[in-house]
């Protein structure tokens, strides 16, 4: 089955760095998204990774590695607005989006 | 960028009537359009894809005679949810994407409320 995995809760402190990891196994690959989503409002697009490495977009960046399934979305400068929660979602061989269940991450102060 | 409206943002409705939500691509030509639903403090919950001009292929446990979906054009697809009951409260999201381009376009979202 197609299964993608990402840890459901993280805490850090505003003006830190988070890495949030999502392993995945799917039928396929097409490429790697991450979306964030606040309370109540739809996701948004943060990053798209199809082949490995990493991609830098300001305070986010995101990294993958194919041959281990793995990728991570990492935080820096942590703002008390980075509070959501954050979606990770492969593209399989059909080009369906197959989601993770999200990371809420907590902001403190 | 490409930008999905949906409409309306938000409803509340009679158990047993029905709700027609429509989805918008303002700048694209959407050849493909997803529903999402979305309860609270759950990922999103892929019910249906469609593409213009064909029968909307629907996830497994969603019913096909609830939920209508019409994508009759390139720009607009609809969701219908028919005899609408309170579990059917909700948050539908729709998503849209071109032939184009690998990335999926989000609507802002519909929260269906059934009293």
């Amino acid at each position: 089955g197609q299964n993608i995995d990402q840890p459901t809760e993280m805490t850090a402190t505003e003006g830190a760095i988070v890495q949030i990891n999502c392993t995945y196994q799917t039928s396929g690959f097409n490429g790697l998204f991450w979306y964030q989503q606040h309370a109540g409002e739809a996701p948004t697009f943060l990053s798209y990774n199809v082949l490995d490495g990493l991609e830098e977009k300001g305070r986010f960046s995101s990294f993958l590695s194919r041959s281990k399934g793995y990728s991570y979305l990492l935080l820096k400068e942590l703002q008390m607005k980075d509070s959501a929660s954050y979606l990770c979602a492969v593209t399989d061989s059909n080009y369906q989006l197959i989601w993770g269940a999200g990371t809420k991450l907590i902001i403190k102060p | 960028g490409a930008v999905v409206s949906q409409h309306p943002s938000w409803v509340i409705c009679k158990s047993g009537t029905s709700v027609k939500i429509e989805c918008r691509s303002l700048d694209f030509q959407a050849t493909t359009m997803f529903w999402y639903r979305q309860f609270p403090k759950q990922s999103l919950m892929l019910m249906a894809t469609s593409n213009e001009g064909s029968k909307a292929t629907y996830e497994q446990g969603v019913e096909k005679d609830k939920f209508l979906i019409n994508h009759a054009s390139l720009t607009l697809s609809t969701l219908t949810v028919t005899s609408a009951h309170p579990e059917d409260s909700s948050f539908y999201i729709c998503s849209a994407r071109d032939r184009e381009d690998y990335e999926q376009y989000f609507g802002p979202g519909t929260r269906l409320t059934v009293t």
